[in-house]
């Protein structure tokens, strides 16, 4: 897989929108972004993954280069409940004969503060 | 709530000792996947399994073993514990979706050994 690289920190004020980057700049084709966050000390939590095309939920918006060298996780409208540790990770996500290849490679994350 | 539920959340024990971590899946989802989160070594895959047998394995340390039983619960069983093992031990599940693999896997809370 991958390696990304993150910011260690960042700060937001509450209300604003967030936004996380990630470098990728060794990513493969059939590597998918996925983002995770941890608040606090509970189980990481999915947010989002994409391909190539920019994607949106009702979490976020993940914006992915053109070279896909590089990503941005948009939080809209951070709350303070957003602050929490941002994983970015890449990894191949592939289906074969029964067996589903599914293995996160965690880095250090980026520590996002929401202020009031 | 990810649906994913472990026991126990605190564990407390001496070094040499044997313990036993259990995971229940979300229903439906046929992947365990077990992580550690320690201070210096941050988020670790250990090992995967997938409707009943091992898939993948990553830093998992030969006195550390698991399984995933027909009901799809899994169980990570740590023997002659150090004092390096005091960790949270995560747990999560996936299913696959056919082509394109999974999308996510969902955390459990984790559960929390301190080795004395």
């Amino acid at each position: 897989d991958a390696k990304t690289t993150q910011p260690t920190s960042m700060d937001c004020a509450e209300g604003r929108a967030a936004n996380l980057p990630c470098n990728h700049s060794t990513i493969s084709g059939n590597e998918y972004v996925y983002w995770y966050r941890q608040i606090h000390s509970q189980g990481p939590q999915y947010i989002i993954h994409g391909l190539k095309n920019n994607e949106t939920n009702e979490m976020a918006s993940l914006i992915i280069t053109e070279d896909r060298k590089s990503s941005t996780l948009i939080l809209p409208h951070a709350t303070l409940r957003d602050t929490a540790v941002y994983y970015c990770i890449v990894r191949v996500n592939f289906y074969a004969g029964g067996t589903s290849y599914g293995k996160l490679t965690f880095g250090q994350g980026t520590i996002l503060t929401v202020h009031p | 709530d990810s649906g994913v539920t472990q026991t126990p959340k605190h564990l407390i024990t001496a070094t040499g000792q044997r313990v036993t971590l259990r995971c229940s899946p979300r229903s439906g989802d046929l992947s365990v996947y077990w992580y550690q989160q320690s201070l210096d070594q941050g988020l670790q895959f250990l090992i995967q399994y997938y409707n009943g047998e091992e898939r993948a394995k990553g830093n998992i340390l030969e006195r550390f073993s698991a399984q995933q039983f027909p009901d799809l619960h899994s169980e990570l069983n740590l023997s002659s514990l150090e004092l390096g093992d005091s960790a949270l031990y995560f747990c999560a599940s996936s299913v696959a979706r056919g082509l394109g693999g999974e999308n996510e896997q969902f955390f459990g809370p984790g559960t929390r050994l301190t080795v004395l």
